[in-house]
C-alpha cells in the first residue's frame, strides 16, 4: 500500500522569501503525485500534478514541484511567497494502473510572516 | 460545471443520532470518493464508487457507516448512532478519466 510523509507540520517563512515543502512517498508500483492546497474552512484545491513526462511540473499561483524517483520525493517550491499563500498544503499519491484511491499526507501549514 | 456540491455544510447532532450527508459530483464524473478529515490531519480515505458500484471501503469505515450511490449520480453517507469521535469534516470528491480528484467544500459534523 502506498503512503505519504510530509516531514514538516509547519513551515514559517517571510513574505517574498522562497519556500520548499517536503514530501516523500512509498509505493510498490509507479505512481501519480499531487499537491493540494486547503484554505481555512474550504475544500481541497488541486495545485499541481505529476502524471508522466517532465519531472518538473508547474502549477497554479507560481508553485512548482519536482518528481525524483530515486529519492521517492515530490517537493513543492515557490520562489517568492505572498501573504495569500497562507494555507495547509497536502501531498498525495495514487498508484498507476490500479483502480485505486488517492492517499494524502498529514499536511504542512505554511505561515507567511510579514 | 458547478463543481462538487455537498450538503449540508455544517451539522450538529446529539450523540446516538443518525445523520446523512449528500454529495453531488461534477456532472458525468463516474468516480466518487468520500474522505474524513480531523483537525490537523490530512484527508483519510473512507470509500469510493465507480458509477453505482462501491469498489473499496477503508477499515476506518465501521459498520455504523454506510454509503450509497444509486444510479451512479449523487451519493449519500450515513452515520448511525453517532459518537463524539465521529466529529470531523467529511469530504466528497469526484473524478472522470484523469487521475486527480476534485473536492467539494465538505460537511463539518459536530457530535455533542
Amino acid at each position: 500500500a502506498q503512503s505519504v510523509t510530509q516531514l514538516d507540520s509547519q513551515v514559517p517563512v517571510f513574505e517574498e522569501a522562497p519556500v520548499e515543502l517536503r514530501c516523500n512517498y512509498s509505493s510498490s508500483v509507479s505512481v501519480y503525485l499531487f499537491w493540494y492546497v486547503q484554505y481555512p474552512n474550504q475544500g481541497l484545491q488541486l495545485l499541481l500534478k505529476y502524471l508522466s513526462g517532465s519531472t518538473l511540473v508547474k502549477g497554479i499561483n507560481g508553485f512548482e514541484a519536482e518528481f525524483n524517483k530515486s529519492q521517492t520525493s515530490f517537493h513543492l517550491r515557490k520562489p517568492s511567497v505572498h501573504i495569500s499563500d497562507t494555507a495547509e498544503y497536502f501531498c498525495a499519491v495514487s498508484d498507476i494502473g490500479r483502480d485505486d484511491k488517492i492517499i494524502f499526507g498529514k499536511g504542512t501549514r505554511l505561515h507567511i510572516l510579514p | 460545471d458547478t463543481g462538487v456540491s455537498q450538503d449540508p455544510r455544517h451539522k450538529i447532532t446529539k450523540r446516538g443520532q443518525n445523520v446523512t450527508f449528500r454529495c453531488d459530483p461534477i456532472s458525468e464524473h463516474n468516480r466518487l470518493y468520500w474522505y474524513r478529515q480531523t483537525l490537523g490531519q490530512g484527508p483519510e480515505f473512507l470509500t469510493y464508487f465507480q458509477n453505482e458500484a462501491q469498489l473499496e471501503k477503508s477499515r476506518l469505515l465501521s459498520d455504523r457507516f454506510s454509503a450509497e450511490r444509486p444510479k451512479g449520480s449523487f451519493s449519500t453517507l450515513e452515520i448511525q448512532r453517532t459518537e463524539q469521535g465521529d466529529s470531523a469534516m467529511y469530504l466528497c470528491a469526484s473524478s472522470e478519466l484523469t487521475p486527480e480528484a476534485f473536492f467539494g467544500q465538505g460537511t463539518r459534523l459536530t457530535v455533542v
